[in-house]
């Protein structure tokens, strides 16, 4: 059974900072990984998918990876912003699950001015 | 194309009414998921759909808890006898069929069961 764990739960940064997200996964037998930015009360926005062939991908400010060998993937935030606040969830899709996207418990990121 | 849409944004009811919620897919998206989201946790698979048929639910879905997605296009999701367990956001994402495809979601629906 796939489990996703992000630590930390939360973080604060100074703007204009570098930051790194952890995203962790036990089944290493994934089809892809994708990253949300989650504002409060909101839904999900999409901001990066890796598929399971892939080592990064790039949108902009942002960079992920992903090990599948070592179970993680990380989400690169460069320069912050304190529009980039918010919550940031990671969501794997795996072979022996079906469809679903089962998701990690999420990283609030505080950038402060 | 608009996005994935989810009706009503917000939905207060009292303690065992029945509640409906709607979702509209992205048009070409033959794949739907339902996900339940409580504060500061990350989204719980309930059920998902390809085209009408419902693949899997998850055992977070009661039997109070019924999903539909007549002719593969919107979706609904009842929870009969509300409980205030049941308030939280309900979430709705679709896909394009396939493996390596992305999931897009709603702005969910804010149950407050009171």
């Amino acid at each position: 059974k796939q489990e996703v764990t992000q630590i930390p739960a939360a973080l604060s940064v100074p703007e204009g900072e570098n930051l790194v997200l952890n995203c962790s996964f036990t089944d290493s037998a994934i089809y892809n990984l994708q990253w949300f930015r989650q504002d409060p009360g909101k839904g999900l926005t999409s901001l990066l998918l890796i598929q399971s062939s892939q080592r990064e991908q790039t949108s902009g400010r942002l960079n992920a990876s992903l090990d599948k060998s070592s179970g993680r993937s990380t989400l690169y935030i460069a320069a912050s912003q304190p529009g980039d606040s918010a919550t940031y969830l990671c969501a794997a899709t795996s072979y022996n699950q079906g469809g679903k996207l089962i998701f990690g418990q999420g990283t609030e990121l505080s950038v402060k001015p | 194309d608009t996005g994935v849409s989810q009706d009503p944004r917000h939905k207060i009811t009292k303690r065992g009414q029945n509640v409906t919620f709607r979702c509209d897919p992205i048009s070409e998206h033959n794949r739907l998921y339902w996900y339940r989201q409580t504060l500061g946790q990350g989204p719980e698979f309930l059920t998902y759909f390809q085209n009408e048929a419902q693949l899997e639910k998850s055992r977070l879905l009661s039997d109070r808890f019924s999903a539909e997605r007549p002719k593969g296009s919107f979706s609904t999701l009842e929870i009969q006898r509300t409980e205030q367990g049941d308030s939280a956001m309900y979430l709705c994402a679709s896909s394009p069929q396939g493996a390596f495809t992305e999931a897009f979601f709603g702005q969910g629906t804010r149950l407050t069961v009171v």
